[in-house]
């Protein structure tokens, strides 16, 4: 069956320091991975979306990785804030290409 | 300017009840969803439209009935609530059937006493 796996657990980084998080999957073949934000108390708001043929992809604070070789995606807030504390979620294109599956999120908190 | 709104905010109801939630988007996108967020906030999708057109279903109970008046409103029906209804159900929308970015609205919080 098809899995997304991140980190359950939460982390929790210092002001300043790279956060990176971790998106692994199974059993699919994807052409992209998205990268959502979410708050608590509201919906999920996409950051970034990498295809299979970018390794790399950067926006402002923000860096993804894509290797389909490992079926992994990792996602890096660098000199992180606390305002960057949120639960951040990795989706891929389900096999009917008509909707998201989306791993169930890394809780990140980001400490003064 | 709200792109993907929901009403209501929060619905507290009893076991039994039908209860319906509304969405509406203003980004002229042609795919609307909706996607259940249960307590350890796993965000599962529900229902996807394309056109007024349902397109998936992922096994959800039929108690769950999605309608399409246009393509910018997608409400869910919800008959004979049950306390496992109880969830975050949000909307979204994409402008190219799930291949771009999704949109979502601010949720729903149902509770089912």
């Amino acid at each position: 069956s098809q899995k997304i796996e991140q980190n359950s657990e939460a982390l929790n980084i210092q002001e300043g320091k790279t956060a990176t998080l971790t998106c692994n999957y199974t059993n699919y073949s994807p052409a992209y991975l998205q990268w959502y934000r979410q708050d608590p108390g509201r919906g999920p708001v996409f950051l970034l979306l990498i295809r299979e043929n970018e390794k790399e992809k950067r926006k402002e604070r923000l860096k993804v990785t894509f290797d389909t070789t490992l079926k992994q995606s990792l996602f890096h807030i660098t000199a992180s804030q606390p305002a960057d504390s949120a639960t951040y979620l990795c989706a891929l294109l389900s096999n009917s290409g008509y909707a998201l599956n989306f791993g169930k999120g890394t809780s990140l908190l980001v400490t003064p | 300017d709200t792109a993907v709104s929901q009403t209501p905010k929060y619905l507290v109801t009893q076991m039994g009840n039908d209860k319906s939630i509304k969405c509406e988007q203003n980004l002229g996108h042609d795919t609307m969803y909706w996607y259940k967020q249960d307590s350890k906030k796993f965000l599962k999708i529900m229902f996807s439209y394309n056109n007024k057109e349902l397109i998936i279903n992922e096994t959800v109970p039929n108690r769950f009935s999605p309608k399409s008046p246009d393509k910018a409103h997608l409400n869910l029906h919800i008959n004979s609530l049950e306390l496992g209804d109880s969830a975050v159900y949000f909307c979204a929308s994409t402008s190219g059937g799930g291949q771009e970015t999704q949109y979502f609205g601010p949720g729903t919080r149902l509770l089912v006493l």
